[in-house]
């Protein structure tokens, strides 16, 4: 496996179901990211990790909790989500941007989650 | 407030002919850009990237051009093939930081 892998690809939960989302990066990063794509909207960044350190919580609500157990794992996990939370998450890492360097993102092919 | 702009939700191109992708932004904390492809059902592919030192870039058929007293940024893609048809964003981060704020994006087509 190269790149970064996301599973499922498509997810169908119910509002009272528990799920989690699963991100892996072969790449040698230390960051890691979690994005929300919906309909007609920019790519929302939800949380980054740098060196498994939670860094960045973009004021998402509590039904996400994000864990990241090493530099290559990333998960999103689910709970009591609401209709409108269905949308495509996608799982991003890089190496961690410095003040003289930039850092590009590579993302993962995501996961269609629909909340019925 | 946005803080990257994609006016152009779409834009068609002949094959063989230049595109022009355009982007806008008003943070002048931002300091390095980047362009991303997407298709429909992957993820976004990493493109080209720049950084607020320079004002060009280029990789192949690929140039990024920055105008930061304008604070805007452009795409060129010459000669367009078909396989560039997707949708385009691009994104900015801050010095030091690496969240990225993206725009809305530019469908391209590129007619044959």
């Amino acid at each position: 496996e190269t790149g970064v892998t996301q599973t499922p690809r498509h997810l169908v939960m119910g509002m009272t179901n528990k799920k989690s989302l699963k991100c892996e990066q072969h790449l040698g990063h230390n960051a890691m990211y979690w994005y929300k794509q919906s309909a007609k909207k920019p790519l929302e960044l939800m949380f980054v990790y740098n060196f498994k350190e939670q860094t960045e919580n973009n004021s998402v609500p509590s039904r996400f909790s994000p864990e990241c157990p090493n530099s290559s794992h990333l998960f999103l996990h689910l709970h009591t989500l609401q209709p409108e939370d269905s949308a495509l998450y996608l799982c991003a890492s890089s190496h961690p941007k410095t003040l003289d360097r930039g850092s590009e993102q590579y993302f993962g092919p995501g996961t269609r989650l629909t909340v019925t | 407030d946005q803080q990257v702009k994609q006016n152009s939700p779409s834009l068609s191109v002949q094959e063989g002919r230049i595109s022009i992708l355009n982007c806008d932004y008003t943070n002048s904390m931002f300091d390095y850009f980047l362009w991303y492809k997407k298709y429909p059902a992957e993820g976004p592919t990493f493109l080209i990237s720049i950084s607020s030192i320079k004002d060009k870039n280029e990789d192949g058929r690929f140039t990024v051009f920055l105008n930061k007293s304008a604070k805007h940024l452009s795409l060129h893609i010459v000669p367009s093939q078909p396989g560039d048809s997707a949708v385009y964003f691009c994104a900015a981060s801050a010095l030091g930081n690496e969240k990225l704020t993206f725009g809305t994006g530019t469908r391209l087509t590129i007619i044959p």
